[in-house]
């Protein structure tokens, strides 16, 4: 079946310094990738997405490129702040499958 | 309002309790579901319905109930729970149009705590 792995956390770094979460993914078909976020006290919100090989997802300074050669979609921001603490998930979703397949999530503290 | 929204936002129950999980979607999509949210666990998929009808029910115990009576409200009752089903259960809507893709869109949760 489909699944998604992500890079283990807590990642801890601090303000300014570039992030990277692996994320890797095994599907048939041709999925579609996602990356949520979840802030504490909240339920999960879509920070980027990318429908197709080669489509870079890109949203508050946060990209993620879906590579269909080497099945991933890191995600990446150039200076991280402390506002972005939270836990990212990578998932992917095909089309009628009625559901979505998340990885474990990644736990991010950024400290000032 | 708008988005998606859960109601209550925290649940005390004992175990001979029943009670009701209540979601509402503002944004007119097609497709519902319930997640489960442990703490230390991977997100896991309770049920999912498409215009109403349950596609998906992930072997989920009979003591968790779901019901969509309309395509914007989502229940899930509860009775006899155990203190493991203490969680996050997070509600979540989609449009499926078997074209695209759509992202998940969630509420915020309600917080369970089975004592």
């Amino acid at each position: 079946g489909d699944s998604v792995t992500q890079m283990e956390g807590p990642v801890t770094l601090s303000e300014e310094a570039f992030l990277t979460i692996n994320c890797t993914y095994t599907a048939t078909g041709y999925p579609s990738l996602f990356w949520y976020v979840q802030y504490p006290g909240e339920g999960l919100q879509l920070l980027l997405k990318a429908t197709k090989a080669d489509d870079k997802g890109s949203n508050k300074g946060f990209e993620a490129t879906y590579r269909k050669e080497t099945t991933s979609f890191h995600l990446e921001k150039g200076s991280v702040q402390v506002s972005d603490s939270a836990v990212y998930f990578c998932a992917l979703k095909k089309i009628n499958a009625g559901k979505s397949t998340f990885g474990d999530g990644t736990t991010l503290t950024v400290k000032p | 309002e708008t988005g998606v929204t859960q109601t209550p936002r925290h649940l005390v129950m004992g175990m001979t309790n029943k009670k009701s999980l209540k979601c509402e979607q503002h944004l007119g999509h097609n497709a519902m579901y319930w997640y489960k949210q442990s703490a230390k666990k991977p997100l896991e998929l309770m049920f999912v319905y498409s215009l109403e009808e349950r596609v998906e029910n992930n072997s989920v115990p009979s003591r968790f109930s779901p019901e969509c009576p309309n395509s914007s409200h989502l229940f899930l009752h509860l009775h006899t729970l155990q203190p493991e089903d203490s969680a996050l259960y997070l509600c979540a809507s989609s449009q499926d149009d078997g074209v695209s893709n759509s992202p998940l869109h969630f509420g915020n949760g309600t917080r369970l705590t089975v004592t």
